[in-house]
């Protein structure tokens, strides 16, 4: 089982590049999402999505985009990077967030990224 | 205002050293508290959801219990493999977010 997917493992880019982190999952989950994990902060909540063609804001939403066109793909875009965003970007899936049901996320190995 | 708290964020135990890490957190109408473990590198992996104050799971060395405010991972006679970070997330009825603490980072000493 593949799990979820995240691609690349490392990243570095120059201030106002752009580029996409992508994530897959195979478990055929319905909700996903992207955070950051930055030292001292913990797991930050930056986009989710609760089924096709349905994203919402999290906690840190400014400078990246969302979009989920399939159950299975959910990729991550900065538009004009910039050092601020260098971090831990981890993916992160789970079965429903239906009230009334705790399915857990489960969540891929993460893309370290450095913004020059 | 922090949703999740866990404390201590550092703790070295000899081999064989028990001891308990805390997660407590202040908003009301708890859907499910998360405990994972992460590894340098790595990912965090899932361990146990509690449901309701007085739940309790066990997992090898581990057992996580669960009150109205707060959750407690013990770790008995631990081993230099149980050293990783350890992170609790919240759910709550009100919302479809995870919301996760800043960890306790766990150094098992032989």
């Amino acid at each position: 089982n593949a799990g979820v997917t995240q691609t690349p493992k490392f990243q570095v880019l120059k201030t106002g590049q752009s580029m996409t982190l992508q994530c897959a999952q195979d478990m055929n989950h319905e909700y996903m999402s992207w955070y950051r994990q930055d030292p001292g902060m913990g797991l930050r909540l930056i986009h989710y999505s609760v089924g096709a063609g349905i994203t919402d804001q999290g906690e840190v939403p400014n400078g990246y985009n969302v979009s989920r066109s399939t159950t299975e793909d959910f990729p991550l875009r900065l538009l004009s990077a910039a050092p601020s965003q260098t971090s831990v970007y981890f993916c992160a899936s789970s079965y429903s967030t239906i009230s009334g049901d705790n399915s857990p996320l489960h969540f891929g190995n993460g893309t370290r990224l450095t913004v020059t | 205002e922090d949703q999740v708290t866990q404390s201590p964020e550092a703790l070295r135990l000899q081999e064989g050293e028990s001891s308990s890490l805390n997660c407590s957190y202040t908003v009301s109408g708890l859907r499910g508290l998360f405990w994972y473990r992460q590894d340098p590198g790595k990912g965090p992996e899932f361990l146990f959801t509690l449901y309701s104050a007085g739940e309790e799971k066990e997992k090898e060395r581990l057992k996580a219990t669960l009150t109205k405010k707060e959750s407690f991972l013990h770790i008995t006679a631990p081993k230099p493999e149980d050293s990783a970070t350890y992170l609790c997330a919240v759910t709550f009825y009100t919302g479809n977010q995870f919301y996760f603490g800043t960890g306790t980072s766990l150094t098992v000493i032989p």
